[in-house]
Formats: C-alpha cells, sequence, structure tokens
C-alpha cells in the first residue's frame, strides 16, 4: 500500500477555509484516496473518497491532481467542531487478502481557534 | 442499531487479569474489524470478521488476543494475562458489503482499556 504524508498539526481561526495536503507518491493505478476525522473519545469517521480531479460532499472537497501523487483535503469555513485528526489514506479497490487493511499514519491535528 | 455500540466505554484491569471487549456493529454489516489506536497514533488493523468467519487476524499482536463473532454479528476481542503494553483504545467497525478498500468503515467510540 501506497505510505501518505500529510502535516502533524494546523491551526486555523474560525470561519477560514483550511486545506490540508497528503502526498502518496506510490499510489497505484486502482488506489482510492480517503479521509477519515476523528474527535477525541469517538472512532474515526469516513468523510470523504476520491480518485481523481474533484469531489465535494456536505463536509469537505477532495482535490486530486491529474498525477494522484498527493490529494487535498478542503473545509470551507472552519468551526471550532472541526477540531480534530484528519486522516489521509490511500486503500486499494480491489478484494483480496489485507486490501480491507485501513493504514491510519498519525494524521493532522487541526485546532481551531476562536 | 443507530451506529456501532462498545462496551464498556472504560476498562481498568490488573497486569494479568482477562479482560472482553464487546462490539455490537450496525445491524445486517457483513464485516466486522478491530483496531487498536495508542495514545497520539492512528488506528491499526487487528482482526476482520466477514459473517462468523475470522478471515484475518494477521494484525493480533500476541496468542493472548482473541476475538470471536459466533452468529455473525455481535464480536468480542479478549485479551488474557494483560500487560501494561495492551493498554489503548480498542476500535470496533464495521461495513456492510463484503469488505474491499474502498468501501467506508463505521466506528464505535472504542473502549480504553488501561493495564495497571
Amino acid at each position: 500500500l501506497a505510505k501518505t504524508t500529510q502535516p502533524i498539526s494546523m491551526d486555523s481561526y474560525e470561519g477560514q477555509e483550511v486545506n490540508i495536503t497528503c502526498s502518496h507518491n506510490n499510489i497505484a493505478t486502482n488506489d482510492y484516496i480517503t479521509w477519515y476525522q476523528q474527535f477525541p473519545s469517538q472512532g474515526p469517521r469516513f468523510i470523504i473518497q476520491g480518485y481523481k480531479t474533484k469531489v465535494t460532499n456536505e463536509v469537505a472537497s477532495l482535490f486530486i491532481p491529474a498525477d494522484r501523487k498527493s490529494s487535498t483535503l478542503s473545509l470551507p469555513r472552519v468551526s471550532l467542531s472541526d477540531t480534530a485528526v484528519y486522516y489521509c489514506l490511500v486503500v486499494p479497490a480491489y478484494s483480496g487478502a489485507g486490501s480491507y487493511q485501513l493504514t491510519f499514519g498519525k494524521g493532522t491535528k487541526l485546532s481551531v481557534i476562536p | 442499531g443507530a451506529g456501532v455500540s462498545q462496551s464498556p466505554r472504560y476498562k481498568v484491569a490488573k497486569r494479568g487479569q482477562d479482560v472482553a471487549l464487546r462490539c455490537d456493529p450496525i445491524s445486517g454489516h457483513v464485516s466486522l474489524f478491530w483496531y487498536q489506536q495508542a495514545l497520539g497514533q492512528g488506528p491499526e488493523f487487528l482482526t476482520y470478521f466477514q459473517n462468523e468467519a475470522q478471515l484475518d487476524k494477521s494484525g493480533l499482536p500476541s496468542d493472548r488476543f482473541f476475538a470471536e463473532r459466533p452468529e455473525g454479528s455481535v464480536s468480542t476481542l479478549k485479551i488474557q494475562r494483560t500487560q501494561q503494553e495492551d493498554s489503548a483504545v480498542y476500535l470496533c467497525a464495521s461495513s456492510s458489503v463484503t469488505q474491499t478498500g474502498d468501501e467506508k468503515l463505521f466506528f464505535g467510540s472504542g473502549t480504553q482499556l488501561s493495564v495497571l
């Protein structure tokens, strides 16, 4: 599985747009990029997934350039409740031995400041 | 149920005690996973069930760890003769389909185990 690299921490003021970039240089053709969010004392929560270009849902946007060696999670107008750890994962879109073992890494700790 | 439920929420054990952690997945979910999360780290895979079959237990750290899902719904993670290094949050997750990597998981809030 492709290894991911993302910043350990980020700070942002309320109301700002936050972009968290993840690098995954060894991503394979059939891999997807998935982001999970984890609040303190809770399990991770799926927020968005994409393969290429741009994906948007009610929570975030995910930008993936053509070479797919990186991706950027964009959170619009963050609030204090967006303070959490955000994990970037590369996941294989096939069924097979080990394909379901998600590798989380340490994630990016986002702190939103009033 | 509405979500994945885990119990107990907190567990304190003396070193050497056996513990059992329970997971109630979302009703009808075929796939069930256990993950271990140490303080300040991301979750790490322990084991995977498809219905009642344990298809992968490669992440279990030692033979003191045992998981079961006898009727394909509720699962129990048992740790025998607990050690201090077993202290962590144990997360259960479920999914509605036979698992491929791109299927999203639904996680419970975890059981925080502290071994003294």
